[in-house]
């Protein structure tokens, strides 16, 4: 079975300050994983996902995660964070079922930008 | 286009009234996703179809019925919900042809309130 643990529930920083957001993740075959954006009252966007390949991943506003297979972790980093990155955060993970395949998402991280 | 367009925005409705939601993609994409979200947790898959066809319910009240007209279109049928359905109802799409193509692209979601 897949899973995804996000460790943080919140996570405040200050603007232009670096940030990560820790995922872990369980898995006894491949993983392809992502991370996503939810703004208030939006729906989710794609940040960046890894399916293959290089380790680090690059995505869109800044972000990078980097793909740990040792450590079982995907963690999402953004080195100088602004007020408008202030929103959930979801890790998830491609889970394989009889009939193809759904996404399975983390609890979720706040991250709250402060000025 | 990589939108996905749902409608309603805002949904209020009685306990026994019936209403649907609607969710439109033009990406030629074969599997659409309906995922509920209550406040501060992460969405909650409800029905997968793939190419067209219901691949997956996830054990979800009868009182929600999904239907798939074609291969752009989603709806949610509601009938007789109760308040605790009140909810986020999310919308997504992707490619549906292997766990790579699992990116999910999101609507904004029907914000469904159940008096």
């Amino acid at each position: 079975a897949q899973s995804v643990t996000q460790l943080d529930s919140q996570v405040p920083v200050f603007e232009e300050a670096p940030v990560e957001l820790r995922c872990n993740y369980s898995s006894s075959v491949s993983v392809y994983l992502f991370w996503y954006v939810q703004y208030p009252n939006q729906g989710l966007q794609l940040l960046l996902k890894y399916l293959s390949g290089s380790t680090l991943v690059k995505g869109i506003n800044g972000f990078e995660a980097e793909f740990n297979k040792s450590q079982t972790s995907f963690h999402l980093r953004k080195p100088s964070v602004h007020i408008s990155d202030t929103a959930e955060y979801f890790c998830a993970v491609s889970r394989v079922y009889t009939g193809g395949f759904k996404t399975i998402f983390g609890a979720g991280t706040r991250l709250f930008v402060k000025a | 286009d990589t939108e996905v367009t749902q409608t309603p925005k805002h949904l209020v409705m009685g306990m026994t009234n019936k209403k649907s939601l609607k969710c439109e993609q033009h990406m030629g994409h074969r599997a659409m996703y309906w995922y509920k979200q209550k406040a501060k947790k992460p969405p909650e898959l409800m029905f997968v179809y793939s190419y067209e066809k219901l691949s997956i319910n996830e054990s979800v009240p009868s009182r929600f019925s999904p239907e798939c007209p074609n291969s752009s279109l989603l709806n949610l049928h509601l009938h007789a919900l109760q308040p605790e359905d009140s909810a986020l109802y999310l919308c997504a799409s992707s490619q549906g042809r292997g766990p790579s193509d699992t990116e999910a692209f999101f609507g904004q979601g029907t914000r469904l309130t159940v008096v």
